[in-house]
């Protein structure tokens, strides 16, 4: 299984709402991501969790609140958004930094969550 | 610090034309080298990969080379078709969790 799976594919909700943003994967990566694309952007790094502990935040705003439950889960709670927060949320998985071999560093991405904030 | 500079798009070819999308990176140490398409409402995939000097990535007709002394991961393909329409990233990562992505190159091949 090669695949990094997310849900809902679309959300949209209100700024009083709270939601939350589901990623799985089973390649048995022990690292995982959270990225935040605006159309026609790159994706721009928000949390990187490493065995399960929260190894980067890029400053994120506290709106947005990562989990990683276990080695193959990743949420992302989100409560009091701003409509400038509409974007698309992306996973990714890869093995961990520094990791040898050829698929060094490699990151697999999920289809991404389309969320609208009105 | 590191950087990846992309070439400007949007890029229209005609189908079956000469692809070729210019890479230039900027890194300490040896990167791997990456390139990623995105389909319209889609995540990223990735496309091909270098992860030493002079390595040649190769996917689906799409070939780059990992080029040291340029610092250059030029993507290129023979012959395009409308279903590569796509946007196309490239990206380098040193071994830590951040990629470092290009701006993207939005392609559009007419049939």
């Amino acid at each position: 299984d090669t695949e990094v799976t997310q849900t809902p594919k679309h959300l949209v909700m209100g700024m009083t709402n709270k939601k939350s943003l589901k990623c799985e994967q089973h390649m048995g990566h022990r690292a995982m991501y959270w990225y935040k694309q605006k159309a026609k952007k790159p994706p721009e790094l928000m949390f990187v969790y490493s065995y399960e502990k929260l190894s980067i935040n890029e400053s994120v705003p506290s709106r947005f609140s990562p989990e990683c439950p276990n080695s193959s889960l990743l949420n992302l709670h989100l409560h009091a958004l701003q409509p400038e927060d509409s974007a698309l949320y992306l996973c990714a998985s890869s093995h961990p930094g520094l990791a040898a071999g050829p698929d060094r560093n490699e990151q697999f991405f999920g289809p991404g969550t389309r969320l609208t904030v009105l | 610090g590191n950087s990846v500079t992309q070439m400007e798009g949007p890029v229209t070819l005609s189908e079956e034309a000469f692809l070729t999308i210019n890479c230039t990176y900027t890194a300490t140490g040896y990167p791997s080298l990456f390139w990623y398409v995105q389909y319209p409402g889609e995540g990223l995939q990735l496309l091909l990969k270098a992860t030493k000097a002079d390595d040649k990535g190769s996917n689906k007709g799409f070939e780059a080379t990992y080029r040291k002394e340029t610092t250059s991961f030029h993507l290129e393909k023979g012959s395009v078709q409308v279903s590569d329409s796509a946007v196309y990233f490239c990206a380098l990562s040193t071994g830590t969790y951040k990629y470092i992505f290009g701006t993207g190159t939005r392609l559009k091949v007419l049939a």
